[in-house]
């Protein structure tokens, strides 16, 4: 089916660990996106991209890295998880020139928990 | 730079009451606006926008807003609530350069019978 899907949609992990959190969508969308989602703070831009091997920084950078060797992958990285990126993260996309729209489409989340 | 204000982490109604969800913005740029939904357990999905056409606009599931540069405000409204418009609701403005969501901290809204 088309879409945008994540995996993995549950992940407990250990402080100091690395965990990937993988995102696949099939409408060959330009650009994508992750998002943090905590609780007073709403959703926060981590990173995004706008096309295959173009990425940038968004709102909360640290401690995350990316990468984007295709267009319909766009797998996020904790390199050593920590407490504080106990979160819900989100994957989205949109097409190119549809900026205005603002129509981000969605994944269904990653809901990782640090201990 | 831009942000969002959403007044109200949490409202309850109840079932054919008026719904009312604030949502005021700051921009540096001319403002486009967006709400989206967030049901239990999934990703959101965009209810409606406005992108400096009509002041009022209509939306998904007898949602609309209103765009008041006066007030800076943009404020969600539904004229009676059902029970299945229980949901996270979030205002977004977009950023500078186009290519980047600003959201607001939501506002979960419970309808009762």
């Amino acid at each position: 089916d088309a879409g945008i899907t994540q995996s993995p949609r549950y992940k407990i992990t250990e402080t100091g660990r690395q965990v990937t959190l993988m995102c696949h969508q099939t409408w060959s969308h330009s650009y994508m996106f992750w998002y943090r989602q905590d609780l007073g703070h709403g959703l926060r831009l981590i990173y995004y991209s706008a096309a295959a091997d173009i990425t940038d920084k968004g709102e909360v950078p640290d401690g995350y890295v990316v990468s984007r060797s295709k267009t319909e992958n766009f797998p996020l990285t904790l390199e050593s998880a920590t407490r504080s990126q106990t979160s819900v993260y989100f994957c989205a996309s949109r097409a190119s020139g549809r900026a205005l729209s603002g129509e981000l489409f969605f994944g269904e989340g990653s809901r990782l928990t640090v201990l | 730079a831009q942000s969002v204000t959403q007044l109200g982490s949490h409202v309850s109604v109840s079932e054919g009451a008026l719904v009312l969800l604030r949502c005021n913005y700051s921009s540096s740029v001319p403002p486009y606006l967006f709400w989206y939904v967030q049901y239990p357990n999934q990703g959101l999905q965009l209810l409606l926008k406005y992108t400096s056409a009509a002041t009022l606009v209509k939306g998904i599931n007898g949602f609309e807003a209103e765009f008041k540069k006066s007030e800076t405000s943009f404020h969600l409204t539904k004229p009676s609530a059902h029970m299945s418009d229980a949901a996270e609701y979030f205002c977004a403005v977009r950023g500078v350069g186009y290519n980047k969501l600003i959201f607001g901290a939501g506002t979960r809204l419970a309808v009762h019978p």
